[in-house]
């Protein structure tokens, strides 16, 4: 069975730095997809960004960007140049045909 | 505006009594999916349907059930067999046909069940 795990439980970052989040996956599959999502404290669910396992191009929207290694089973994401709205609950998440399977997820706090 | 309605926002129930959870969407998508957060343990698949009058469980299916008479409705119904009803529940769909496996999920913006 496919499982996400995201090993940080919080995380915090200044206002204008970068920050990594973590992520790893384990799958027997080849062919599969990975995001991102972020959940404000309004608890909308809103999509940050998207992988497709068979690209070695990593992913960027913005600020946002990923460091996939396929072979590590590893997606983490970057972001670049922290604002206060970036405060949220960030999940991962692995794409199957029919489910989205996702991890614990990371809290990031964006200090001033 | 497309989207998915989940109602009502906040539910409170007396243990030991059913209650169902509305989610409709008019985006067109063939699948939908219920899911369960808790603190700490991130989203939970309970149900998903990939087409009407199909469903199939999820991880943590017992103690509830859903319908699929409409492709734009799926409501879940959290009987008095939860041992744990208290959580923030999501719905979401999506596509399946041409690009629907890389297709995200779209969430409507849950519903905050309280059971006591």
């Amino acid at each position: 069975a496919q499982t996400v795990t995201q090993s940080q439980p919080e995380m915090s970052v200044q206002e204008a730095e970068t920050v990594t989040l973590s992520c790893t996956y384990d799958t027997s599959e080849s062919d599969y997809y990975l995001f991102w999502y972020k959940q404000p404290p309004s608890r909308q669910m809103i999509l940050v960004i998207r992988q497709e396992a068979y690209k070695q191009q990593n992913a960027t929207e913005n600020r946002f960007s990923v460091n996939f290694q396929k072979a590590a089973k590893s997606f983490s994401l970057k972001i670049s140049d922290s604002q206060l709205g970036d405060a949220a609950m960030y999940f991962c998440a692995y794409r199957t045909f029919y489910k989205l399977i996702f991890g614990t997820g990371t809290r990031l706090q964006v200090f001033p | 505006d497309g989207g998915i309605t989940q109602s009502p926002k906040y539910l409170f129930r007396k243990e030991g009594q059913n209650v169902t959870l509305s989610c409709e969407q008019n985006l067109n998508h063939d699948a939908m999916y219920w899911y369960r957060q808790d603190p700490g343990q991130g989203l939970r698949l309970i149900y998903y349907s990939q087409i009407v009058n199909d469903f199939q469980k999820g991880d943590i299916a017992e103690g509830y059930s859903v319908s699929r008479e409409k492709k734009e409705s799926f409501p879940l119904t959290v009987t008095s067999a939860q041992k744990n009803p208290t959580a923030f529940y999501l719905c979401a769909s999506s596509p399946t046909s041409g690009q629907g496996r890389i297709s995200p999920l779209h969430f409507g913006n849950g519903t905050r069940l309280t059971v006591t």
